[in-house]
């Protein structure tokens, strides 16, 4: 089966530019994460959804974030405009309800870097 | 709000070596445990979990056990190889208020490096 996949692996952008990271979780999983990694912060959760639908998004840095889930097999995240400090590694994870435990599977992950 | 906490090495040892890395948490509710093994440049694998107190999660030779009245929950391995090298991180996830899951809380992560 097909984990979680997330595209592109690898974003080189300049400062200013609009940034699209995308996911395709697990089919059948309905919970979706989005995480930043950086070197001083670790792991950070941003933002979560449901079903489609976003439950906390309390973890989203600025107004220069959105995140969107139109459908079950896909989700985006841009950032606008990007900024040097945004540089880290974007991951994807998806969760299925009813396992009980909540445990969750990642993506590879996308690695931003703004200069 | 919820934390782990985690020796963040890094942590150096013999081939064949006992391994423990040591993770506490605090948690609002009744958490599942989980660690999680990076390898460089890869994305989180799930290595083992435990969903209540005294379970044993147990996984490629690693072991933990969820222990809730020392609030912790360390990582094991009776004799250690090369491939091992990786960066653990221990975690938990909450309830939120709805019932579901909730996002994953980490530790920053412990570097262990594995010599031959």
């Amino acid at each position: 089966d097909a984990g979680v996949i997330q595209s592109p692996r690898h974003e080189v952008t300049e400062m200013g530019q609009e940034v699209t990271l995308r996911c395709k979780p697990i089919s059948g999983h309905d919970y979706l994460f989005w995480y930043r990694q950086t070197m001083m912060r670790g792991l950070e959760l941003l933002i979560y959804f449901n079903n489609n639908v976003p439950i906390d998004d309390s973890g989203m840095p600025e107004d220069r974030f959105s995140a969107k889930m139109p459908n079950a097999s896909f989700s985006t995240l841009k950032i606008q405009p990007s900024e040097p400090r945004d540089s880290a590694v974007y991951f994807c994870a998806s969760s299925p309800s009813g396992s009980g435990s909540y445990e969750q599977y990642f993506g590879p992950g996308t690695r931003l870097t703004v200069t | 709000g919820d934390s782990v906490t985690q020796m963040e090495g890094p942590v150096t040892l013999s081939e064949e070596a006992f391994l423990t890395i040591n993770c506490t948490y605090t948690a609002t509710g009744y958490p599942s445990l989980f660690w999680y093994v990076q390898y460089p440049g890869e994305g989180l694998q799930l290595l083992l979990k435990a969903t209540k107190a005294d379970d044993k999660g147990s996984n490629k030779g690693f072991e933990a056990t969820y222990r809730k009245e020392t609030t912790s929950f360390h990582l094991e391995k009776g004799s250690v190889q090369v491939s091992d090298s990786a960066v653990y991180f221990c975690a938990l996830s909450d309830q939120y208020s709805g019932g579901g899951a909730d996002g994953l809380t980490f530790g920053k992560g412990t570097h262990l490096i594995i010599q031959p």
